[in-house]
Parts: C-alpha cells; structure tokens; sequence
C-alpha cells in the first residue's frame, strides 16, 4: 500500500526549459510536504516544503504547488540546469514534519544541453 | 557546522551476523530518525528517536533496534541479519518542532551475503 506515489520513474528536460515533476498521496491525514534531492552515494539533500494551509511555496527556482481537493503536489524547476539532474523524492508527513516521513520511489530527472 | 555524519560508509557482513551504525545529528538537533533505502525504492522509515526514547515506529520487525545518548547521536542495530537487509540506511535529524526540516547523513551501505 504506496501512500506517497511518483508515478514518472524519469523524466527528461532541456536545458533552460520547466521541469515539473509530480506526486499523489493517498493519506489525507498528512499535512506536510516535502521535496528532496539525491545525487548518487550521497544522502537527500532537503529542496522545499509546503504546509497543507498553503497552496503554493516558492523558493528561487523551485515551486512547490499542493492541490488538497486531488491530493497531489508537483516540484516546478525554472529555468532548468545541468545541476539539477538527480533524484528527486517527494515525501509527506502526518505531524508537520517531526514524524518519520513517507516516501515517494523516486523521479529521476536528467537535463539535457 | 558540521551536518549529520555517519559510520561506518561501508560494511559487509554475512546472513545470521549483527550489525550497529552510527549517527551523529547536525549540531543543535535533538531528534534522530533512521530509514531504510533499497535499491531503486524510496526511503522507508524505521523509527525515530526523542529524549533517548524511541518516540515511534515504522512496519519493521524487533530485529531492528536502536539507541539515541545524552548528546542526541544514535545506533541502529539489526540483528540476525538477512540477504533482504541489503540496503542504504540514513539517518536524518531535526529538532523536536512542527515544520522543521529533517536533514540527512550520506547513509550507510550495508551488504549482506
């Protein structure tokens, strides 16, 4: 029983373009959201966070975007660079972030020239 | 500052045998939570650690058990080890608060033959 789901193993993206990755839950008890970044034989690295009384939380180039109602969020990278290319694990959580978190598989993200 | 370490990087060990990582928090958290990464899933969540207690659970059996000290660093250990336990385990620390951010260590590869 996934209750975080990313259903985009990979996604590919040129250079400078959006790169919108997504995500769906099905615990409507949750009431956190995070997104994070792996990069091979290292550990996440946190990007951005959204509570559920908001429906949108910016960050630089990162968006976060929460739809309550469908219980989906989705990660907007603009514009998009080399750099970015990694892992990208959405994950949420019932207790504002101080419990254990949920997560997603993964949505490998790769950026090309 | 220093951000969450972990020990050893890499350890192999055989079916039957026991094992212990290590976790030191980011400077100034108090709270330790410990995941499970197989490969090409996301985290899964073990349990996490407050005030030397483990303060809750995720759906894994008592093998695994764990042990935060006065200066908030923490053991994971998992004992009669199977093929299965083959993994990445990270731990990730925060402090004990509504929407603060858990930062993670690099993990711990661990190869049971």
């Amino acid at each position: 029983d996934q209750q975080v789901k990313q259903n985009s193993p990979s996604l590919s993206v040129q250079e400078g373009r959006i790169s919108i990755l997504n995500c769906d839950y099905t615990n409507s008890m949750f009431d956190y959201f995070l997104w994070y970044k792996k990069y091979p034989a290292e550990g996440p690295t946190f990007l951005i966070s959204i509570s559920s009384i908001k429906d949108k939380n910016e960050d630089g180039r990162f968006t976060v975007f929460l739809n309550k109602s469908a219980k989906h969020l989705s990660l907007h990278i603009v514009p998009s660079q080399p750099g970015d290319s990694a892992v990208y694990f959405c994950a949420a959580d019932p207790g504002g972030g101080a419990d254990g978190l949920t997560f997603g598989k993964g949505t490998h993200l790769i950026i090309q020239p | 500052d220093a951000g969450v370490t972990q020990s050893p990087t890499h350890l192999i060990k055989t079916r039957g045998q026991q094992v212990t990582l290590r976790c030191s928090p980011k400077s100034g958290h108090d709270t330790v939570s410990w995941y499970q990464q197989a490969l090409g899933q996301g985290p899964q969540f073990i349990f996490q650690y407050y005030e030397e207690e483990e303060r809750q659970r995720g759906n894994f059996p008592d093998r695994f058990s764990g042990h935060q000290f006065p200066n908030y660093s923490s053991e994971l250990n998992v004992n009669a080890l199977l093929l299965g336990d083959s993994a990445l385990y990270l731990c990730a620390s925060s402090w004990d608060r509504v929407g603060e951010t858990q930062y993670f260590g690099p993990g711990t590869r661990l190869l049971v033959l």
